[in-house]
């Protein structure tokens, strides 16, 4: 299985609302990250977890939250996000620190 | 943050000719990567060239590094209608794991 999955395709949030972004791989790959992305713009790194552990947080604000439960899932919990956070969040993975990544589909989410 | 600059920003051919697309970035690097981008989708890893490497092949794809000059080139040879996607370089700095791409080259690929 060389796929990442990510849950949903769509979300669609107000700003007070608490929601999750759920990420799943199953190829053993022990580093994952979190990428936002804008329309017509390349993807920002969020966050790294190497071995279920928080690696690399690129100054992301607190309403942003990740978690790492096992070496398979990443999730993205968002509480209080604001409209501009509106964008394309994806999730990947790579097997080594040396090595291409795989990318899931991707949420779009949408904040009213 | 984004690391560098790619060159053309959007780049429209006929199927059958030859797609050059170039990436300059900054800081010094542990290996550059390319990917493909339908539609919004998801991000599909092309090729990664290490720092030591100066060209790769991989079927239509050949990337070349110059590290002296800090620049990549990917080249898609006979290019196809289903090749029309953004590109975007990425590099990784020593130590791995942060990732940065570069701005796109939007291709199009007309039929």
């Amino acid at each position: 299985d060389t796929e990442v999955t990510q849950t949903p395709k769509h979300l669609v949030m107000g700003m007070t609302n608490k929601k999750s972004l759920k990420c799943e791989q199953h190829m053993g790959h022990r580093a994952m990250y979190w990428y936002k992305q804008k329309a017509k713009k390349p993807p920002e790194l969020m966050f790294v977890y190497s071995y279920e552990k928080l690696s690399i947080n690129e100054s992301v604000p607190s309403r942003f939250s990740p978690e790492c439960p096992n070496s398979s899932l990443l999730n993205l919990h968002l509480h209080a996000l604001q409209p501009e956070d509106s964008a394309l969040y994806l999730c990947a993975s790579s097997g080594h620190r040396d090595a291409g990544k795989f990318f899931g589909p991707g949420t779009r989410l949408t904040v009213l | 943050s984004q690391q560098g600059e790619e060159d053309p920003q959007a780049l429209s051919i006929q199927e059958g000719e030859n797609a050059t697309m170039n990436c300059s970035y900054k800081t010094s690097i542990n290996n550059l990567q390319w990917y493909r981008q339908n539609s919004g989708r998801g991000l599909v890893h092309l090729i990664l060239i290490r720092s030591n490497e100066r060209e790769k092949h991989s079927g239509r794809l050949r990337v070349t590094l110059d590290t002296s000059k800090k620049s990549s080139s990917l080249l898609i040879t006979a290019s196809r209608a289903a090749d029309t996607a953004s590109y975007f370089c990425a590099t990784d700095s020593t130590g791995g794991f942060k990732t940065i791409f570069g701005a796109g080259t939007r291709l199009f690929v007309k039929a």
